[in-house]
């Protein structure tokens, strides 16, 4: 399997819930990114995570970071409708590769 | 409002054809990347530069594929000659060493 393997591959919630993603990986990394992509555009950074934090927010967004079990969790509280996207998370080996997971495709449904 | 810009947006041509993708990342920026998008692959890396310099096109389909960074301001992915399987949106991507990427809005790419 590959590095950043993102867990469900699709989630779909009712408007107001809680949306949660989770991201698994392999080798050592340096930080993980987490991106949004809505259909037929280019992917939009949501958040970074380095190695030696282990907990990250921004607005309705809550990153965590387990680096001794290799994931990661993307918690999106109070979805809204526009929250629908995929969802991918982005591991980097200290510059040397950069690789995406699958995705997960996430459906806020009002 | 700086922005990764890639032309053209659209490209369709016919098995056999040279295609080539352009892209002019954010001022500044010391990498940039370019990626592939399928349904069946989802987004694979085909090659990363950093100040310039190929640092990993491991990717990259040798034979048929080339890309390049004449200067800082343009990045290049050729595909010579085209195939089908081909078909596809093409990413760019730039940004700083160990931080965020900052993707353009792709190159949907059909060969026919």
């Amino acid at each position: 399997s590959q590095q950043g393997e993102e867990d469900p591959q699709a989630l779909s919630i009712q408007e107001g819930e809680n949306a949660t993603m989770n991201c698994s990986y392999k080798t050592s990394i340096n930080n993980l990114q987490w991106y949004r992509q809505n259909s037929g555009r280019g992917l939009v950074h949501l958040i970074l995570i380095r190695s030696n934090e282990r907990e990250k927010h921004s607005g309705r967004l809550r990153v965590t970071l387990d680096t001794s079990k290799k994931s990661s969790s993307l918690l999106i509280t109070a979805s809204r409708a526009a929250d629908t996207a995929s969802y991918f998370c982005a591991t980097d080996n200290y510059g040397q590769n950069f690789v995406f997971g699958p995705g997960t495709r996430l459906s806020v449904l009002p | 409002d700086a922005r990764v810009t890639q032309t053209p947006r659209h490209k369709v041509t016919e098995m056999g054809q040279e295609v080539t993708m352009r892209c002019q990342p954010i001022l500044g920026h010391n990498t940039v990347f370019w990626y592939r998008q399928t349904m069946m692959q989802g987004l694979e890396l085909l090659a990363y530069f950093r100040n310039r310099a190929p640092l990993d096109d491991s990717g990259m389909p040798k034979d048929r594929f080339s890309a390049e960074m004449p200067d800082a301001t343009l990045a290049t992915l050729k595909i010579q000659p085209s195939e089908p399987r081909d078909s596809a949106v093409y990413f760019c991507a730039s940004g700083l060493t160990g931080n965020e990427q900052f993707f353009g809005p792709g190159t949907r790419l059909t060969v026919l």
